[in-house]
């Protein structure tokens, strides 16, 4: 069955760091954007960044600049979200999504199609 | 940023019904607009990009209209399986938003 399997949530400390991964299995991520969207308690969906298939473009929510990164192993058909510097508004579903088909330099930004069924994290003092 | 407001926030309806819920974008986004179908507890499910090309294998009484900054997600003939949450989501440029959500409830 072709799935995203995001991992590495749970609950961390405010001002704590967390890596979360996801893996995919049956599909064909290394020459797709991939992204991370997240969703608080009870609210919507929030975009959280984009990595294109070479890295070349790498892109951030404003809330989470300079506190979050993202990479990628296209060997490995995953994805990663390095999270420092963590408050309660970063505590949510945090998803990982499958973007466009694209293999240049500059991509188009994405739609999200399929998504992964999400990893919970939890800032708490 | 692209602000993205849905209408309405939540509505009542009975299977078999039409229901219209509608996406506007802050500023024109040609048709790089997606939906998205989230049950509770489940991770969101795209229904239409493109503004109106149906993702394949989603039934054909979902239908997406609209150009510029108005869209629609149509459901024609509301089926049990279809009560959630629907999102639409612009992709003309980063950063990438979605709207705040329609919850399609039984009436």
């Amino acid at each position: 069955e072709a799935q995203l399997v995001e991992s590495g949530g749970g609950l961390v400390k405010t001002g704590g760091s967390l890596t979360l991964s996801c893996e995919a299995s049956g599909l064909a991520v290394d020459t797709h954007t991939m992204n991370w969207v997240r969703q608080a308690p009870g609210k919507g969906l929030e975009w959280v960044s984009s990595i294109t298939s070479s890295r070349a473009e790498i892109y951030y929510a404003d809330s989470v600049k300079g506190r979050f990164t993202v990479s990628r192993d296209n060997a490995r058909n995953s994805v990663f979200l390095h999270m420092t510097s963590l408050t309660s508004e970063d505590t949510a579903v945090y998803y990982c999504a499958r973007g466009r088909y694209c293999v240049s330099s500059s991509c188009l930004p994405p739609w999200f199609d399929p998504w992964g069924q999400g990893t919970l994290v939890t800032v708490s003092s | 940023a692209i602000r993205m407001t849905q209408s309405p926030s939540s509505l009542s309806a009975s299977t078999g019904d039409r229901v219209n819920i509608t996406c506007r974008a802050s500023q024109a986004i040609s048709s790089y607009l997606a939906w998205y179908q989230q049950r509770p507890g489940k991770a969101p499910k795209l229904l239409v990009y493109g503004a109106s090309s149906l993702q394949g294998g989603v039934p054909s009484r979902f239908s997406g209209s609209g150009s510029g900054t108005d869209f629609t997600l149509t459901i024609s003939g509301l089926q049990s399986e279809d009560f959630a949450t629907y999102y639409c989501q612009q992709y003309a440029t980063y950063p990438l938003t979605f709207g705040g959500g329609t919850k399609v409830e039984i009436k």
